[in-house]
């Protein structure tokens, strides 16, 4: 199993450009999650998803989408890019244990700079 | 709802000597307990979990924690580090199910040599 993956690892964008972070999972987990990272402030959870076609709000959603079309993907989409988003950007998903305790396994992040 | 303070945003230490990070959760309920650790340009990792049962929980890379229901703790141990354990460290409390999981803010483990 490859595990989280997240792709690209880095991006530069200009103020105003959109894009998407990609992410996929092998582990058919049906909760996924974004968070960003930035220094001193620990993950803010920015959208989460528990199935296909299910999305929610997390802490920090605005100026982000998700969309969750399978169990594999979940994208997250910048419409306008602004400086204050500017981070390093996690994506998680999450297998539940016997006892129901949630474990989540991370991507290795993206890093995105928006100048 | 969870909350969680990790008490020590850096904590340098020499190798070889012993480390404790610290970590206090608030809930109402009860909560499983998580450790995750973020090695330098990685995305973060299951260290260890307390579940139910024995208090002391060990996990990988010689770590072990101790879940204090009166105190409301779970700290974060080992008795012997290694420049190897230089990564940022996550306490992260959960109230199971749906609830997710509440990050704290990290604290960066230094090791001198």
């Amino acid at each position: 199993n490859a595990g989280v993956t997240q792709t690209p690892k880095f991006r530069i964008l200009k103020i105003g450009q959109s894009m998407t972070l990609q992410c996929t999972q092998d582990m058919n987990h049906n909760y996924m999650y974004w968070y960003r990272q930035d220094p001193g402030m620990g993950l803010k959870l920015i959208y989460y998803s528990v199935g296909a076609g299910i999305t929610d709000k997390g802490e920090v959603p605005n100026g982000y989408n998700v969309s969750r079309s399978t169990t594999e993907d979940f994208p997250l989409r910048l419409e306008l890019a602004a400086p204050s988003q500017t981070s390093v950007y996690f994506c998680a998903s999450s297998y539940f244990g016997s006892a129901g305790e949630e474990t989540q396994y991370f991507g290795p992040g993206t890093r995105l700079l928006v100048l | 709802a969870q909350s969680v303070t990790q008490l020590d945003s850096q904590v340098p230490v020499f190798e070889e000597a012993p480390v404790e990070l610290r970590c206090n959760y608030s809930s109402s309920v009860s909560v499983y307990l998580f450790w995750y650790v973020q090695y330098p340009n990685q995305g973060l990792q299951l260290l260890l979990k307390y579940l139910s049962g024995s208090t002391l929980v060990k996990g990988i890379n010689g770590f072990e924690a101790e879940f204090n229901k009166s105190q409301t703790s779970f700290h974060l141990r080992k008795p012997s580090v290694h420049i190897s354990d230089t990564a940022e460290y996550f306490c992260a409390p959960s109230g199971g199910g749906a609830d997710g999981l509440t990050f704290g803010k990290g604290t960066h483990l230094i090791i001198q040599p």
